[in-house]
């Protein structure tokens, strides 16, 4: 199993550039989220999902959107970059027992920077 | 509002000494505890977790106290070891089950 995958490392945008991150899993996880994480701050969960088709907002959800098309895949769109959205963005899927959402596992994260 | 504290950025200990790492929070509906390594350049890692009806759980050289009076949990690991040096965070559940809240990490370090 190759875990929870993330695409691009690093990335460089301009302000008001779009882009998405890929965040990708294989271990047939039904929770996925998107975290991002800055100095002092911890990581601050932006977006999350339940299943394919279902998302919910996070701690900080301004400028970003999700999808969940399907199990496997949980990308994240900036539409309109921001250099207050320079951060290391992380993914992460878990199992959920019921309604519960236990250990979670991380991709490794991309580093985005904002000029 | 940061709902789960870290207040030490930083820990040094001797190898094979004990690390304590502490974090409180300040949400009483919180139901479950988890302790995340990271080592730069890596995604976090689980260590080890704690459900509120509990007050300690162990695993091998780690050991998670949870007082639920005073909103504390802290990180034991015993003896300390080197590969031991990463960032760890603590993290909390409430709610509805799947919006977790991270501290903001402490740095261990471990000195040969």
């Amino acid at each position: 199993n190759a875990g929870v995958t993330q695409t691009p490392k690093f990335q460089v945008l301009k302000t008001g550039q779009s882009m998405t991150l890929q965040c990708a899993q294989d271990m047939n996880h039904e929770y996925m989220s998107w975290y991002r994480q800055d100095p002092g701050m911890g990581l601050r969960l932006i977006h999350y999902s339940v299943g394919a088709g279902i998302t919910d907002q996070g701690e900080v959800p301004n400028g970003y959107n999700v999808s969940r098309s399907t199990t496997e895949d949980f990308p994240l769109r900036l539409l309109s970059a921001a250099p207050s959205q320079t951060s290391v963005y992380f993914c992460a899927s878990s199992s959920q027992i019921g309604r519960r959402t236990d250990t979670q596992y991380f991709g490794p994260g991309t580093r985005l920077t904002v000029l | 509002d940061q709902q789960v504290k870290q207040n030490s950025p930083s820990l040094s200990v001797q190898e094979g000494r004990i690390s304590i790492l502490n974090c409180d929070y300040t949400n009483s509906m919180f139901d479950y505890f988890l302790w995340y390594k990271k080592y730069p350049a890596e995604g976090p890692t689980f260590l080890i977790s704690i459900s509120s009806i509990k007050d300690k759980n162990e695993d091998g050289r780690f050991t998670v106290f949870l007082n639920k009076s005073a909103k504390h949990l802290s990180l034991h690991i015993v003896p300390s070891q080197p590969g031991d040096s990463a960032v760890y965070f603590c993290a909390a559940r409430k709610g509805n089950f799947n919006k977790f809240y991270f501290g903001s990490g402490t740095k261990l370090n471990v000195k040969p």
